[in-house]
């Protein structure tokens, strides 16, 4: 157990829908990571925050959007979800940047 | 651009046989590496990282692996695989580009074991 969290562990919608996945990271730890797993694209980077400021955009499109509320967890929004989407969203959380990041469970993520 | 190549998509090794996963690197500075394991279904275990010093670092479960800056690579070892090691195993390395920390993994490596 890497001590970080994420809600729900699996979730099935539709095209077109709205979708919000949810992330703690590990007490004390700053900095969360967003990443995306498709079979196609690998793991890739979609976005860091650091104390609830955004510090790196990757490979995010323009429908996905995140936030890093007070107490440190944080939200990742995907909207106008498309077959494409589907994936298994991963978060991590590290205590500064360029340090070691430790995964929550991920979230997979099935668009019909 | 920073990258990460795993060569091998997919090893196939006899239980008790030892293992090597290769990992190669481009990254113009001092990188910070790490080696992640997934078994299906979960998510990422941190196995080992490199950050500086000792360039052979020791790892969970008995593996090693050794950072080689001449080869720009940072091999995974283990001397006896074991049956519960069939996994899918992803080489990293930290971006720290400005205010950056994100990784940059390679395609992974999939790791069947024989009986």
């Amino acid at each position: 157990d890497s001590g970080v969290t994420q809600t729900p562990k699996h979730l099935i919608t539709a095209t077109g829908q709205r979708v919000t996945l949810r992330c703690s990271p590990r007490s004390g730890d700053l900095s969360v990571y967003w990443y995306q797993q498709s079979l196609d694209q690998g793991l890739q980077f979609l976005i860091q925050y650091y104390n609830g400021e955004e510090r790196a955009k990757g490979n995010i499109l323009e429908r996905f959007s995140a936030q890093q509320f007070p107490d440190l967890h944080s939200e990742l929004n995907l909207s106008s979800l498309e077959l494409g989407d589907s994936a298994l969203y991963f978060c991590a959380s590290s205590p500064r940047r360029a340090d070691t990041q430790y995964f929550g469970p991920g979230t997979r993520l099935t668009v019909l | 651009a920073q990258s990460v190549t795993q060569p091998d998509i997919h090893i196939t090794v006899s239980e008790g046989a030892s293992l090597e996963l290769r990992c190669n690197y481009s990254y113009g500075a001092t990188p910070y590496l790490f080696w992640y394991v997934q078994s299906p279904g979960q998510g990422l275990q941190l196995l080992l990282k490199y950050f500086s010093g000792d360039t052979l670092v020791q790892g969970i479960k008995g593996f090693e692996a050794e950072f080689k800056r001449s080869q720009s690579s940072f091999n995974l070892r283990k001397p006896s695989v074991h049956w519960s090691d069939a996994a899918e195993y992803f080489c990293a390395v930290v971006y720290y580009g400005g205010s950056q920390g994100n990784l940059i993994f390679g395609k992974g490596t999939k790791l069947s074991v024989k009986p």
